[in-house]
């Protein structure tokens, strides 16, 4: 398994305004899935996208993949202060291989 | 409502104690895992399991070990706390296989060792 390498660490922002956070990994994948945690809180599933998908929607989020830069990007419009909150990304490869997270972007929404 | 729960949800125990946390999801999910979350590390992959029956080592497995005797069911055991094993600590289940599906995580298992 691999892990993602979120970037950046830590954005700020202010509300209404977008934010955008990207994520690398180093081999081919089979699909990437994003995950918030909210301080104190257990990860939970925003969106999974498959590597023969270069797009995908939900709500205010917007994920895309790149395989051929083997990057994705997770964007946030019109942020509210309830997004605040850290975001991770799993790339996963396949077979039995687990999913592993990385550190992290920290995103702070300022009202 | 399926859930996934944890307990205790806070724990303090001293160096050298057994310590087991309990983790329970009423999915009737195949996949279980455990993480740790620390600062400046992110989540580590402690053990997981994909069946009853099934364990295996993630990244971090030193000092802890798992045993998966009915689907529900996933304890973690510290066998020797340490207080380099102070942390968070999150389990999660997935069904489908073991990266096609959503992982739901529980609400985490604060454990402090003096």
């Amino acid at each position: 398994s691999q892990q993602g390498e979120e970037d950046p660490q830590a954005l700020s922002i202010q509300e209404g305004e977008n934010a955008t956070m990207n994520c690398s990994y180093k081999t081919s994948i089979n699909n990437l899935q994003w995950y918030r945690q909210n301080s104190g809180r257990g990860l939970v599933h925003l969106i999974l996208i498959r590597s023969n998908e270069r797009e995908k929607h939900s709500g205010r989020l917007r994920v895309t993949l790149d395989t051929s830069k083997k990057s994705s990007s997770l964007l946030i419009t019109a942020s509210r202060a309830a997004d605040t909150a850290s975001y991770f990304c799993a790339p996963w490869n396949s077979g039995n291989t687990p999913l592993v997270f990385g550190k992290g972007t920290r995103l702070s929404v300022i009202a | 409502d399926a859930e996934i729960t944890q307990s205790p949800r806070h724990k303090i125990t001293e160096t050298g104690r057994q310590v087991t946390l309990a983790c329970h999801q009423t999915w009737n999910h195949n996949n279980m895992f455990w993480y740790r979350q620390d600062l400046g590390h992110g989540l580590r992959l402690i053990h997981y399991s994909y069946g009853v029956q099934d364990t295996n080592k993630g990244e971090v497995s030193d000092g802890y070990s798992v045993s998966r005797s009915n689907t529900e069911d996933l304890p973690l055991t510290l066998e020797s706390a340490a207080s380099s094993q102070t942390s968070v600590y999150f389990c999660a289940s997935s069904g489908g296989g073991a990266g096609t599906d959503t992982q739901y995580f529980g609400p985490g298992t604060r454990l402090t060792v003096l």
